[in-house]
């Protein structure tokens, strides 16, 4: 069961912040969070791990509950750069199986 | 050496070829993986290679078969493919099974 992403779309302005969500009906031992721009492979953003922790690097940040099996990632005062579709991955536990989310295109608006 | 590289970047090919994709990791990463991506999809795991183990996803057709000479390369081999096979091929590989993985740039594959 592929993980969930909402939105799947969003535009922002420069400055703004956004939410991205990722829902998985499966138990999560860690989420990943890539970003991927058009043409281009993906990129990787963060990890976080079982424990509920929240990572931050620069702007952007990213929590996981994991008793809801839920990860969010924080984009604050966006710019162009952010632009891109992010994707969040995760494994099955115990199979090396790698699972990537629905994703999120993002376009940030001068 | 911190990257995954991967050739050729474009490929075309007849349904009647036989082809292979490469792709090279010098991080002394114990993972590899091959994912196919269609346009506006997210990628789907095709195969895992770890402490010289395959994992195969078991909905990829037989026509796909992967080859790993050592623990820095991995080959995917193409036979009789479909027009429905084009898409972009990308490679990655990661420290061990499930820790951060990073992409090679991708191979671009064609199929008339």
């Amino acid at each position: 069961q592929q993980p969930v992403q909402s939105p799947q779309a969003v535009i922002l302005r420069e400055g703004e912040d956004a939410v991205i969500n990722c829902s998985s009906s499966k138990a999560l031992y860690s989420v990943h969070w890539y970003r991927q721009k058009h043409g281009e492979a993906p990129v990787f953003l963060m990890i976080l791990l079982k424990g509920g922790e929240q990572k931050g690097h620069e702007k952007i940040s990213a929590s996981f509950n994991e008793k809801k099996q839920q990860s969010s990632l924080y984009l604050t005062a966006s710019q162009l750069s952010y632009s891109g579709t992010y994707f969040c991955g995760t494994e099955e536990a115990g199979t090396y199986k790698y699972i990537f989310g629905t994703g999120t295109r993002l376009k940030v608006l001068a | 050496d911190t990257e995954v590289t991967q050739t050729p970047k474009h490929l075309v090919m007849g349904m009647t070829n036989k082809k292979s994709l490469k792709c090279e990791q010098h991080m002394g990463h114990r993972a590899m993986y091959w994912y196919k991506q269609k346009a506006k999809k997210p990628p789907e795991l095709m195969f895992v290679y770890s402490y010289e183990k395959l994992s195969i996803n078991e909905s990829v057709p037989s026509r796909f078969s992967p080859e790993c000479p050592n623990s820095s390369l991995l080959n995917l081999h193409l036979h009789a493919l479909q027009p429905e096979d084009s898409a972009l091929y990308l490679c990655a590989s990661s420290p061990n099974p499930g820790d951060t993985q990073y992409f090679g740039p991708g191979t671009r594959l064609t199929v008339l």
